[in-house]
């Protein structure tokens, strides 16, 4: 079955530039979206088909995908980007849906 | 404004059934495939299964193949996911969720989330 991987664990100082990785075999060839989880709240899209933002979320998140490696890059990350980062795709050839093990994005 | 309110969720024991529903609103429920999504207590997101709108496709995780059965009924906008012979590994908190497309499928509206404790 297809698998993501992702850091456990991700730091940054506020201000900075954040960068989240999700690792899957030729992952460049399917399409990646992100997901941002606060303690105890759903989940919510930050990213879509690879590079697209949902209305609402802010510029400073951006993405991109190519050969086997997704991206998540927050820009000028403020304290409220502090959250789980998940990223997901979509196996064709199943039709199963596949979650990276999350990545816990910490301001400090 | 969408809304997704799961409901069913409580203690059950390994082996027994449970029933989840999502009363959806706010949208055509009818023009959109739905899934449902776990996260176990401290872990991450899990896909379980989904379905088309109008039910004649649906697709499951391995790990819950012949237990459980995801349906709908467009008529009460409602989602339901029949758990059978649970295990202690299905204890999580299980999302209803609105899937979407645009080249690929993602989730873009997320319910609040329903807790199922498999233990006896």
């Amino acid at each position: 079955s297809y698998e993501l991987t992702q850091p456990p664990s991700v730091s940054v100082s506020p201000g900075q530039t954040a960068s989240i990785t999700c690792s899957g075999d030729k992952l460049g060839n399917k399409y990646a979206c992100w997901y941002q989880q606060k303690p105890g709240q759903s989940p919510v899209l930050v990213i879509y088909q690879d590079t697209k933002r949902p209305s609402g979320i802010p510029e400073r998140f951006s993405g991109s995908n190519s050969g086997n490696t997704a991206t998540l890059t927050i820009s000028g990350t403020q304290a409220m980007d502090e959250a789980d980062y998940y990223c997901q795709a979509w196996d064709s050839s199943t039709g199963d849906w596949v979650f990276g093990g999350g990545t816990k994005l910490t301001v400090l | 404004e969408v809304q997704l309110v799961e409901s069913g969720g409580g203690l059950v024991q390994p082996g027994g059934s449970l029933r989840l529903s999502c009363a959806a609103s706010g949208f055509t429920f009818s023009t959109y495939w739905m899934c449902w999504v776990r996260q176990a207590p401290g872990k991450g997101l899990e896909w379980v299964a989904n379905i088309k709108q109008d039910g004649s496709e649906k697709y499951y995780v391995d790990s819950v193949k012949g237990r459980f059965t995801i349906s709908r009924d467009n008529a009460k906008n409602s989602l339901y996911l029949q758990m059978n012979s649970l295990r202690a590994e299905d204890t999580a908190v299980y999302y209803c969720a609105r899937q979407e497309w645009s080249l690929h499928p993602y989730v873009d509206y997320w319910g609040q989330g329903t807790l199922v404790t498999v233990s006896s």
